[in-house]
């Protein structure tokens, strides 16, 4: 069964321009983990967020959860080309840590 | 800094063949998860192995079973391939010992073509 879901579904910007897409979950976790994936290429993991923490900062990303409404978001400051990918949100619970993805997020950056 | 191995990068297999993936995990990372990634999809868990033994199961068919040796390696075995089993293929490894052992990291996959 899917845990999450995210949007937008799609997401098209200029460079320059920040980026934020949205994770919900369904279950209680205990980690919260993005990855990129370009065109069908491997998954690059980005940031973990454990579900005692509020925000979480690397380079030009933010990642906020809110357990109390079962969501993540993801913000991409200063976007580039480069940022164009799909975006999934994973969970994992207390009980067993296989992933659980989100739908995902497609963004496009236009030069 | 070394990342998880797949082989092959690709496969092409008939319906009703047999295919074995095989993916070498990050050096001391002692678990390896399985995906399955549909055209379109978000990845699928399969299966994992904590110290060779199997951990969890997800949605894996019969006809697929999976092993992790002792030097940690894992591979994916599929028997009767079908249509339905073109996908890309991942394996991800951790290390949950370590700091950080909760991230999974990923390895570029393993893309199947069932013809």
């Amino acid at each position: 069964s899917q845990q999450g879901e995210e949007d937008p579904q799609a997401l098209s910007i200029q460079e320059g321009e920040n980026a934020t897409m949205n994770c919900s979950y369904k279950t209680s976790i205990n980690n919260l983990q993005w990855y990129r994936q370009n065109s069908g290429r491997g998954l690059v993991h980005l940031i973990l967020i454990r579900s005692n923490e509020r925000e979480k900062h690397s380079g030009r990303l933010r990642v906020t959860l809110d357990t109390s409404k079962k969501s993540s978001s993801l913000l991409i400051t200063a976007s580039r080309a480069a940022d164009t990918a799909s975006y999934f949100c994973a969970t994992d619970t207390y009980n067993t840590d296989k992933l659980i993805f989100g739908t995902g997020t497609r963004l496009q950056v236009f030069p | 800094a070394a990342g998880v191995i797949q082989s092959p990068r690709h496969l092409i297999k008939e319906k009703r063949e047999t295919a074995t993936l095989k993916c070498y995990p990050i050096p001391r990372h002692d678990t390896v998860y399985w995906y399955q990634q549909g055209p379109g999809q978000d990845p699928q868990f399969l299966i994992s192995f904590y110290e060779k033994m199997q951990s969890d199961k997800g949605s894996i068919p019969d006809r697929f079973s999976a092993q992790q040796f002792s030097d940690y390696h894992s591979e994916l075995n599929m028997s009767s391939l079908e249509l339905g089993d073109s996908a890309l293929y991942f394996c991800a490894s951790s290390g949950r010992l370590a700091p950080g052992g909760e991230t999974q990291y990923f390895g570029p996959g393993t893309r199947l073509l069932v013809l």
